[in-house]
């Protein structure tokens, strides 16, 4: 099946700092989705995103399915941005990033 | 709209005993999906319904059966429950396969 590999696995930053995480998968991709799970737990749509670039405020994502990566982009953190950020390609889940946002 | 409900929020079995994990989506999506999070790992898909009336296994499908009883409800059932079933089981939802997948808020589940 699909390998979906995501990078850092965890990120500290500093309140308004920006920062990039990326999705890796190892085959063509029919669909891709970013999710943000908080702390208490909730997987929260941010992009369906299985090609091209989309923006939704702070948060902007873009997908290269020819190269097989998507990347997140993070711009002026804030506190309430801490948690998981996973990766899903075609129902396969990558290890997700864990990203804390320091005041 | 509620979205995706799941029931109950939080359970505790023994080795052995047998539940039914409930979960429904008020958005007319045709598929349906079960997963399950085990701590610090991403989601594992269990079994999936892409319309109502088929189940399809996913990755991890030993030891669950799962009933699609309507478009809008999708079960998930625990035969003999073991310790490694402890999770967090999530519920999602979705129109169709190229379009955005929905979670229900989850089910804690721990077998002792």
């Amino acid at each position: 099946g699909i390998q979906v590999e995501q990078s850092p696995p965890d990120l500290i930053l500093q309140e308004g700092a920006n920062s990039t995480l990326r999705c890796n998968f190892s085959d063509s991709v029919n669909n891709l989705q970013w999710f943000h799970q908080n702390p208490w737990g909730q997987l929260i749509n941010l992009f369906y995103i299985p090609s091209g670039t989309k923006q939704n405020g702070r948060l902007s994502a873009t997908t290269v399915a020819t190269e097989r990566y998507s990347l997140l982009y993070i711009s002026s953190s804030q506190t309430t941005d801490s948690g998981v950020y996973f990766c899903a390609v075609d129902m396969r889940f990558g290890a997700g990033t864990r990203l804390t946002v320091k005041p | 709209n509620a979205g995706v409900t799941q029931t109950p929020k939080f359970q505790v079995l023994k080795t052995g005993q047998s539940m039914t994990l409930q979960c429904a989506q008020d958005m007319n999506h045709n598929s349906m999906y079960w997963y399950r999070q085990d701590p610090g790992m991403g989601l594992r898909l269990i079994y999936y319904s892409a319309s109502e009336g088929t189940t399809d296994k996913g990755e991890v499908p030993n030891g669950y059966n799962v009933s699609r009883l309507n478009k809008r409800e999708f079960s998930l059932r625990l035969e003999s429950a073991a310790p490694s079933q402890t999770s967090v089981y999530f519920c999602a939802s979705r129109w169709g396969a190229l379009e955005t997948q929905y979670f229900g808020p989850g089910t804690r589940l721990l077998v002792l």
